[in-house]
């Protein structure tokens, strides 16, 4: 099983700055498998990027994904206020899905 | 507009069955373009993917509960079931159905709201 790490646990930033979240792999992903996913709280998540660099549908070019392997990164470019939320990676592989347990975006 | 929409009850007891069904609309849960699928999350904690399955019934099972789970779907009435048995306090979480776009690489592109299922006598 493919476990997913990210990292920072907490980011704590201003509106106005730039986001980078980190999604580590145990072993190495697809591109193709590898999505984001936004949640805030009361709500389901969110897909934001699929195939590591694809904005999913109505998702602001704020947002963007990349790389490869065992290493993937999601950057905002200039948060918003509602961009303050919870960020998932996901990624499938042998039949199975796995989520990074999450990187929490705070208003600083 | 798709949308899904997670019924079943929202307390279990330990040791009996979780049943929830999943009613997709403005879609149909037939088309080839898409598995379904339940992910949970305790409270305060992360996601975790229950299972996954196809309008032909072929399913996909997370390992750590593949003993415990059964996932099914009626293409008559446009819905998929989820079924978790010997229930623990540790099974309380918000359950979610999703949508799988094969075309995204598998990809949860709709999700229910959710529904909080809390397993207490």
């Amino acid at each position: 099983e493919i476990v997913l790490t990210q990292s920072p646990g907490t980011l704590s930033l201003s509106p106005g700055e730039r986001a980078t979240l980190s999604c580590r792999a145990s072993q190495s992903v697809s591109s193709s498998y590898l999505a984001w996913y936004q949640q805030k709280p009361g709500q389901a998540p969110r897909l934001l990027i699929y195939g590591a660099s694809s904005r999913a549908t109505g998702i602001p070019d704020r947002f963007s994904g990349s790389g490869s392997g065992t290493d993937f990164t999601l950057t905002i470019s200039r948060l918003e206020p509602e961009d303050f939320a919870v960020y998932y990676c996901q990624q499938y592989g042998s039949s199975l899905f796995t989520f990074g347990p999450g990187t929490k975006v705070n208003i600083k | 507009q798709l949308q899904l929409q997670e019924s079943g009850p929202g307390l279990v007891k330990p040791s009996e069955t979780l049943s929830l069904t999943c009613t997709v609309s403005g879609g149909s849960i037939s088309s080839s373009n898409y598995y379904w699928g339940w992910i949970r999350q305790p409270p305060g904690k992360g996601l975790e993917w229950i299972g996954s399955i196809y309008y032909s019934g072929s399913t996909y099972y997370n390992p750590s509960l593949t003993s415990r789970v059964t996932i099914s779907v009626d293409t008559s009435k446009n819905q998929f079931s989820l079924k978790l048995t010997s229930v623990t306090a540790a099974d309380t979480a918000v359950y979610y159905c999703a949508r799988i776009w094969r075309s995204s690489g598998l990809a949860l592109d709709y999700w229910g709201q959710g529904t909080l299922v809390t397993v207490s006598s």
